[in-house]
């Protein structure tokens, strides 16, 4: 039973553009929330992440809001360069493990 | 920098023979993670283990074995490969932030195992 949900596999973004990709979680005892990037043959690389405490948090061109009622977080990308095409995974902790998503796998046309 | 190494990128084994995959951190985690991706199921927990010669089972621990004898090396052990373990695999350490609470995950480049 998958906990963390992302339901677009692909997104393609214009070159500076924002891109927005989505993620959905079921289990509310997750307290925690983390972005990561992949690229092709490398291991994930984590991004930004954001407590359940908060609603939002940014690093730079990245930000990721957090609605708690909805049980939903977004990651915003703004503006998208090439280079942040790769594959993006969501994961939530409750503490003791980390649930990831299944993957959102973005390009970004020049 | 962490720095997570998985000795392998590629692995080319047959079915019935026992694997080996090598995982080694150099920050002094406490938490080590072996996981497995697959195209549409996203990462999927195998084991874990939060001390030396300690192992937790995660969501799909079946066909795996793990040891821990070192805290820096976490190896993951398919006794008897099959074909659907093929699979990239990729090995994770962790330290829990005690100011934050938070933790955060470091991955290892990842091993491409084809079984055949």
């Amino acid at each position: 039973d998958q906990q963390v949900k992302q339901n677009s596999p692909s997104l393609s973004v214009q070159e500076g553009r924002i891109s927005i990709l989505n993620c959905d979680y079921t289990n509310s005892m997750f307290d925690y929330f983390l972005w990561y990037k992949k690229y092709p043959a490398e291991g994930p690389t984590f991004l930004i992440s954001i407590s359940s405490i908060k609603d939002k948090n940014e690093d730079g061109r990245f930000t990721v809001f957090l609605n708690k009622s909805a049980k939903h977080l977004s990651l915003h990308i703004v503006p998208s360069q090439p280079g942040d095409s790769a594959v993006y995974f969501c994961a939530a902790s409750d503490g003791n493990q980390f649930y990831f998503g299944t993957g959102t796998s973005l390009t970004v046309i020049p | 920098d962490v720095k997570v190494t998985q000795s392998s990128r590629y692995l080319v084994k047959r079915t019935g023979e026992k694997v080996f995959l090598e995982c080694v951190q150099d920050m002094d985690h406490e938490n080590m993670f072996w996981y497995r991706q697959d195209p549409g199921l996203g990462l999927r927990l195998i084991y874990f283990s939060y001390d030396v010669k300690m192992k937790e089972k995660g969501d799909i621990p079946e066909g795996y074995s793990v040891s821990r004898e070192k805290k820096e090396r976490f190896s993951l052990i398919l006794e008897s490969a099959s074909t659907n373990q093929t699979s990239m695999y990729l090995c994770a350490s962790s330290l829990l932030d005690s100011g934050t609470g938070t933790e955060k995950l470091f991955f290892g480049s990842g091993t491409q195992l084809s079984v055949l």
